[in-house]
């Protein structure tokens, strides 16, 4: 089983739709989970920072962690076509001097 | 905002010649990275590295690679004898804290193609 598993798309939805991505991992001990925008070239963009489980809003942008399920999300209301990009999920534990593990990556198109 | 800078943008090298790419971290920053992405694959942890040392380091960073951080501001990494499966981009990322309360933030990449 891979540590981290994310849908790679691509996903394709018209303006304005709400948009939900996910991503399932199966080390326990991870505790940080970040979700990161990636344009074609371009470095990863720290979207949404969260701690264990609960919900994260911030603007259209919402993320949630399931730490029983294994299971996080991150939801994008109103979504624009500037949002089309690739979306990776990533996580760390505590204490293991900060190492990430992504998602594949799902690739978003919204369309006009 | 401060901003993790990488050089160069675009490194195309010959099979077997050394690489160096270098990343300028975020100035308070004491914690290093550097992750690899090959294309249509995922982001991939390679090396940390804190106290002028390596703290941790993935399968992938054999002895072909190393890391520096030659003066207080750059940090590079250096590919001794490049592979073709060395194509890829290179990711450098830096916080200030490791504990996993801060989040890492990436540099935009070098993207390094081995001929």
């Amino acid at each position: 089983q891979k540590e981290v598993e994310q849908d790679p798309g691509p996903l394709s939805v018209p303006e304005g739709a709400i948009v939900s991505l996910n991503c399932t991992y199966s080390n326990s001990a991870f505790q940080y989970f970040m979700w990161y925008r990636q344009y074609s070239r371009k470095g990863p963009e720290l979207l949404m920072y969260t701690y264990s489980s609960g919900n994260k809003e911030d603007g259209r942008f919402t993320a949630q962690v399931d730490k029983s399920s294994k299971y996080i999300s991150l939801f994008i209301r109103d979504s624009q076509p500037s949002d089309s990009a690739t979306y990776l999920c990533a996580m760390s534990a505590y204490n293991q001097g900060g190492k990430l593990i992504f998602g594949q990556g799902t690739e978003l198109s919204v369309k006009p | 905002e401060p901003e993790v800078t990488q050089t160069p943008s675009h490194q195309v090298t010959q099979m077997g010649q050394e690489v160096i790419l270098r990343c300028v971290p975020i100035s308070n920053h004491l914690y290093f990275y550097w992750y690899r992405q090959i294309l249509g694959q995922k982001v991939e942890f390679l090396v940390s590295f804190y106290n002028n040392e390596i703290s941790e380091k993935s399968e992938i960073f054999d002895d072909q690679f190393s890391v520096e951080r030659p003066d207080g501001s750059n940090f590079t990494l250096k590919i001794r004898s490049t592979k073709l499966e060395d194509s890829a981009m290179y990711f450098c990322a830096s916080i200030n804290e490791a504990g996993g309360d801060q989040p890492q933030h990436f540099g935009d990449g070098t993207r390094l193609s081995i001929l």
